[in-house]
């Protein structure tokens, strides 16, 4: 069983959809939980990182991440056709992993006109 | 400013060659990162160097892997005798000491070995 897993999709919607991303974890010593947004051909980005358990909003994403149900959502709202793209959610523990980051396997999102 | 660069983009070789990839962070930037992308197991971890810390290789696959940072600066990432298992893509992967949230990934190098 991998440390982090991640619905492949693929997932379509219309634009202006809301989207629902999420991951499920099984080591309970991640604390830092990131969402990454990766275009064809391209290395990911971040998007947006939270630590511990809780919400976080920026613009039309909100992060938010339950450490008893160990379970992160990554929503877009309005979403738009430049949101099409594969997302990753990416986690460590801090400490002295020092970033190595442990990946979800991605989703791929096409939102269409 | 310049992002993380990685060379080559692409590379095509042949079961058994040695490939090198190399990656060039961010200016400033301590820490380095290798990671590789392939269909069915995601993005993994291979090697993180810090400033003059010895690399933690914990994500190396196998002892064809091997990885240096010459100056602090500019990364190689070797592959000797390599397989068709080992086609990927390679990202490479740079941060400052102290922002350890956000790394700032090059566009990688897409590996395919024949």
């Amino acid at each position: 069983q991998k440390e982090v897993e991640q619905d492949p999709g693929p997932l379509s919607v219309p634009e202006g959809a809301i989207v629902s991303l999420n991951c499920t974890y099984s080591n309970s010593a991640f604390q830092y939980f990131m969402w990454y947004r990766q275009y064809s051909r391209k290395g990911p980005e971040l998007l947006m990182y939270t630590y511990s358990s809780g919400n976080k909003e920026d613009g039309r994403f909100t992060a938010q991440v339950d450490k008893s149900s160990k379970y992160i959502s990554l929503f877009i709202r309005d979403s738009q056709p430049s949101d099409s793209a594969t997302y990753l959610c990416a986690m460590h523990a801090g400490g002295t992993s020092y970033g190595k980051l442990t990946f979800g396997q991605g989703t791929i999102l096409t939102v269409h006109p | 400013g310049a992002g993380v660069s990685q060379s080559p983009s692409n590379k095509v070789t042949e079961k058994g060659k040695d490939v090198e990839l190399r990656c060039d962070p961010i200016s400033g930037h301590t820490a380095l990162y290798w990671y590789r992308q392939s269909l069915g197991q995601g993005l993994e971890f291979l090697i993180y160097f810090q400033g003059n810390s010895a690399p933690d290789k914990s994500g190396l696959p196998s002892d064809r892997f091997s990885a240096e940072r010459t100056g602090g600066s500019v990364s190689t990432l070797t592959i000797q005798r390599t397989q068709q298992e080992d086609s990927a893509v390679y990202l490479c992967a740079s941060r400052t000491g102290s922002a350890i949230q956000t790394q700032y990934f090059g566009p990688g190098t897409r590996l395919l070995v024949l």
